[in-house]
């Protein structure tokens, strides 16, 4: 799986979007980005996934540059309940791609108001 | 709250000793994983099972087993615990064993080696 890079850290105001950003130079063509986070402690949490089109969800927007070497995730209207860590995940999904989920240091999102 | 439970919640005791984590997963998922997360390494993947069955193994010691039993919750066993063991474990579970969308996390087990 291709290896991401993302800011160790940002800030952003309650009630702005916030413009999560991912590194993914190496990806391959049949590799998704997904994001999950992790709010202090607690379980990581699903937020959002696509290969190469834009995606959006209730959660957040996903936008794929079209050589796919990097990704922003969109919080529209951040709340003080988005700072957590932010997790950018490149993975292939194939149903012979068993474990080997690989979570890196992510982004610490501190929402202020 | 993710459907997926974990006992106990916290977990404190002494080096050598030995512990059993347990998870069971959401209501039809098949696939649990188990994650190690401490302060120095980050979340990292430990193994994987798929109705019963072992699929994938990550970063676990020797010291570390688990087991999916066939009414699919699943036991994390750690042993001759050592200080560097202390962290957050997560289990995880899923419907199909390749789906990382489809990842549920479990509140976590804090392991205290004291």
């Amino acid at each position: 799986d291709a290896k991401t890079t993302q800011p160790t850290s940002m800030d952003c105001a309650e009630g702005r979007a916030a413009n999560l950003p991912c590194n993914h130079s190496t990806i391959s063509g049949n590799e998704y980005v997904y994001w999950y986070r992790q709010i202090h402690s607690q379980g990581p949490q699903y937020i959002i996934h696509g290969l190469k089109n834009n995606e959006t969800n209730e959660m957040a927007s996903l936008i794929i540059t079209e050589d796919r070497k990097s990704s922003t995730l969109i919080l529209p209207h951040a709340t003080l309940r988005d700072t957590a860590v932010y997790y950018c995940i490149v993975r292939v999904e194939r149903t012979d791609s068993w474990g080997k989920f690989q979570f890196g240091a992510g982004t610490q999102v501190v929402v202020t108001p | 709250d993710s459907g997926v439970t974990q006992t106990p919640k916290h977990l404190i005791t002494a080096t050598g000793q030995r512990v059993t984590l347990r998870c069971s997963p959401r209501s039809g998922d098949l696939s649990v994983y188990w994650y190690q997360q401490s302060l120095d390494q980050g979340l990292q993947f430990l193994i994987q099972y798929y109705n019963g069955e072992e699929r994938a193994k990550g970063n676990i010691l020797e010291r570390f087993s688990a087991q999916q039993f066939p009414d699919l919750h699943s036991e994390l066993n750690l042993s001759s615990l050592e200080l560097g063991d202390s962290a957050l474990y997560f289990c995880a579970s899923s419907v199909v064993g390749w789906g990382l969308n489809e990842q549920f996390f479990g509140p976590g087990t804090r392991l205290t080696v004291l």
